[in-house]
């Protein structure tokens, strides 16, 4: 079965970490860049992350940059967000999601990540 | 702010056709062919409806259809349905970063 199943997101006090997962089947998942794409509740999409198929390259938003970490390990087809010093603003479903077309032509369930003291 | 511009609401009445648009600059909508639109419904993942500006992944009815204009894409949905009720988001790749517009929720009268 073709999906990306997210884990690890809760709730985390600010200036804390978080490091979410995303598990990819059904595709050979060593061919294609990954991305990570947030949504706050009720509010729009927000790119958060690409990496490339290799891992070689990654790039982020610059609401993220420096504080987050994607990487990946294609011999267990996951890859990861590692959030760091997080931030209220940072509270929102995180969808992974599969490159592809050109386009994110597959995405996860999501998980809620939510910051709070 | 949104890098990308959409109409906030769109709405119309059964069998009606309807365009959402996408205002972007030269930089991205304007530059690369890279346009993809997605449809979200409450409470579920996006749906990738059309990328490449205009192409259909399998599967997705024919009714909706893309184009691009200089700095500005367009989603029409024909033959509007209630379960087309949803959200729509346009976005633009490149190479090292992925846009999106704030949204569009489109209301089936």
């Amino acid at each position: 079965q073709v999906q990306l199943v997210e884990s690890g997101g809760g709730v985390v006090q600010p200036g804390r970490s978080l490091r979410l997962s995303c598990e990819a089947s059904g595709f050979t998942f060593r061919n294609h860049g990954m991305h990570w794409v947030r949504q706050a509740p009720g509010k729009g999409l927000e790119w958060v992350a690409v990496i490339s198929y290799d891992g070689s390259n990654q790039y982020y938003a610059d609401s993220v940059k420096g504080r987050f970490t994607i990487s990946r390990d294609n011999s267990k087809n996951t890859f990861f967000l590692q959030m760091n010093s997080l931030r209220t603003d940072d509270t929102a479903f995180y969808y992974c999601a599969k490159e592809g077309l050109p386009a994110l032509d597959l995405w996860g369930r999501g998980t809620l990540v939510t910051v709070s003291s | 702010q949104s890098a990308l511009t959409q109409p906030a609401s769109v709405s119309g009445s059964p069998g009606q056709s309807i365009t959402i648009s996408c205002s972007g600059s030269s930089s991205d909508i304007g530059y690369y062919d890279y346009v993809s639109w997605y449809q979200q419904h409450p409470g579920k993942a996006p749906k990738l409806m059309i990328y490449n500006v205009s192409k259909r992944p399998s599967g997705v009815s024919h009714r909706f259809s893309g184009s691009k204009s200089g700095n500005t894409a367009s989603l029409t949905i024909s033959g509007l349905q209630a379960e087309d009720e949803a959200d729509y988001y346009c976005s633009s790749y490149t190479s090292s970063r992925t846009l999106f517009g704030g949204g569009t929720k489109v209301t089936v009268l």
